[in-house]
């Protein structure tokens, strides 16, 4: 079965520094989705990758899917606390068929010190 | 983005007793939609799929007569569960999936509805 390997599982870091989050699954990704969860609330969704070497932005977040389509970086701009959160890898159980189905990484807990 | 709702969003109950959770999509309609359960600091663990018109399917491990789902109509599904304990005690996310046919692009999630067990 499919596995997704987030890192760091946890992160710290001054406001107004950039950082990266890595996912790395154990097959090839069809659909890649990245949420942010705050502790006890529900997942927003950020963005969803497809293709390889596809890249999609969102205000200061940015997403890559590599060209092998087997690791995804989540990159955050000039943090802010706003920012803080848990950010959460998921793709598609069923892998090419797209069932909807969503496995998730562990998680990594971004913390933004003002 | 799609708008998708629990309700409720926290319930103590006690050991034995069932409770229902509603998970509602407010402005699309879903045939499909998920549920999850997160233990605390641990990620999502898919649980069963609710299909709209047709019995929901469960994950390896979940049971399903301890974890009724019906989804009555193509805007709602409700996740019972039924005899609770202690060890139920946990976040249940539903999603819904925006798509056309069986292409699943965008999923929201709901606010996730936070069960305790005494």
């Amino acid at each position: 079965s499919q596995e997704l390997e987030q890192s760091p599982q946890s992160l710290i870091v001054q406001e107004g520094k950039n950082l990266t989050i890595n996912c790395t699954s154990s097959k090839t990704l069809y659909g890649l989705y990245w949420y942010k969860q705050k502790y006890g609330e529900g997942l927003i969704f950020l963005m969803m990758l497809q293709k390889g070497g596809e890249e999609k932005s969102h205000e200061k977040i940015t997403a890559k899917l590599d060209e092998k389509k087997q690791q995804s970086s989540l990159h955050i701009t000039a943090s802010q606390p706003s920012h803080a959160g848990i950010y959460l890898c998921g793709a598609d159980k069923g892998g090419s068929s797209n069932t909807g189905k969503l496995i998730f990484g562990q998680g990594t807990t971004l913390q933004v010190k003002p | 983005g799609a708008v998708v709702s629990q309700h409720p969003s926290w319930v103590i109950c006690k050991s034995g007793t069932s409770v229902k959770i509603e998970c509602r999509s407010l402005d699309f309609q879903a045939t499909t939609m998920f549920w999850y359960r997160q233990f605390p600091k641990q990620s999502l663990m898919l649980m069963a799929t609710s299909n709209e018109g047709s019995k929901a399917t469960y994950e390896q491990g979940v049971e399903k007569d301890k974890f009724l789902i019906n989804h009555a109509s193509l805007t709602l599904s409700t996740l019972t569960v039924t005899s609770a304990h202690p060890e139920d005690s946990s976040f249940y996310i539903c999603s819904a999936p925006k798509g056309a046919g069986l292409l699943f692009y965008e999923q929201y999630f709901g606010p996730g509805t936070r069960l305790t067990v005494t």
